[in-house]
């Protein structure tokens, strides 16, 4: 069975670009997650989604990142315009049963962003 | 305060050595507990959940402190394939909103 893929595993964007960031979570998982450590920093949460629908977004940094799930099954991450302090790695996360206290969260390898 | 607070590291060990990892976290409502292990730029994997009552799987015991908000992973017998970042989360009890420490990096040498 596949994992949670990620894509790009890499990109090198210049300061005011636009970078999508795209996951397939796991088949079958309705819980899909976005998480990002920049450098020095520990995995932060980002948002979760239960199908389509935003569960809690409360970790995104600002309205430049814009996430979206239509259709329920993969999910993108945009970041637009880009800034500096924006590079980190995003990973991606999925699971079931939603709200099961002791459900296992797969993650992704990540999408390694660097802005420059 | 952070609110999960985990050993700086890193720990270099000889093959064979016990080592533990000690882990804190503020939120008094966290109701999952959580080692997570991460390779080198590779993903967080699930090492074992952390039970109150303590747990064991094979060379590796986690134990819980609810009290003191206090959170541990002993591995014991290391073995070079032990060396990697252990991750200390927790989570408020949904098990969705997972709470990362910094990570202490192990390395286990021959």
């Amino acid at each position: 069975e596949a994992g949670v893929t990620q894509f790009p595993s890499h990109s090198v964007i210049e300061k005011g670009q636009t970078v999508t960031l795209r996951c397939d979570p796991i088949s079958g998982h309705d819980n899909l997650y976005w998480y990002r450590r920049v450098m020095g920093k520990e995995i932060k949460f980002l948002l979760h989604f239960v199908k389509e629908s935003k569960q809690d977004e409360s970790g995104m940094p600002n309205n430049r990142f814009l996430a979206e799930r239509t259709g329920g099954t993969y999910s993108t991450l945009k970041v637009q315009p880009a800034e500096l302090e924006d590079s980190g790695v995003y990973f991606c996360a999925s699971s079931n049963l939603q709200g099961a206290v002791r459900n296992t969260i797969y993650f992704g390898e990540g999408s390694w962003l660097t802005v420059v | 305060r952070k609110e999960v607070e985990q050993d700086p590291g890193p720990f270099n060990v000889p093959e064979g050595a016990t080592v533990a990892f000690n882990c804190t976290y503020s939120n008094s409502a966290s109701q999952s507990f959580f080692w997570y292990r991460q390779d080198c730029r590779k993903e967080p994997k699930l090492l074992m959940s952390v039970y109150s009552s303590g747990n064991e799987d094979g060379r590796f015991t986690a134990q819980l402190n609810r009290a003191s908000q206090y959170i541990s992973l002993l591995i014991r017998d290391s073995k070079l394939s032990d060396s990697a970042t252990y991750l200390c989360v927790v989570s408020p009890g949904s098990n969705y909103k997972l709470t990362f420490g910094k990570g202490t990096l192990l390395t286990v040498n021959p």
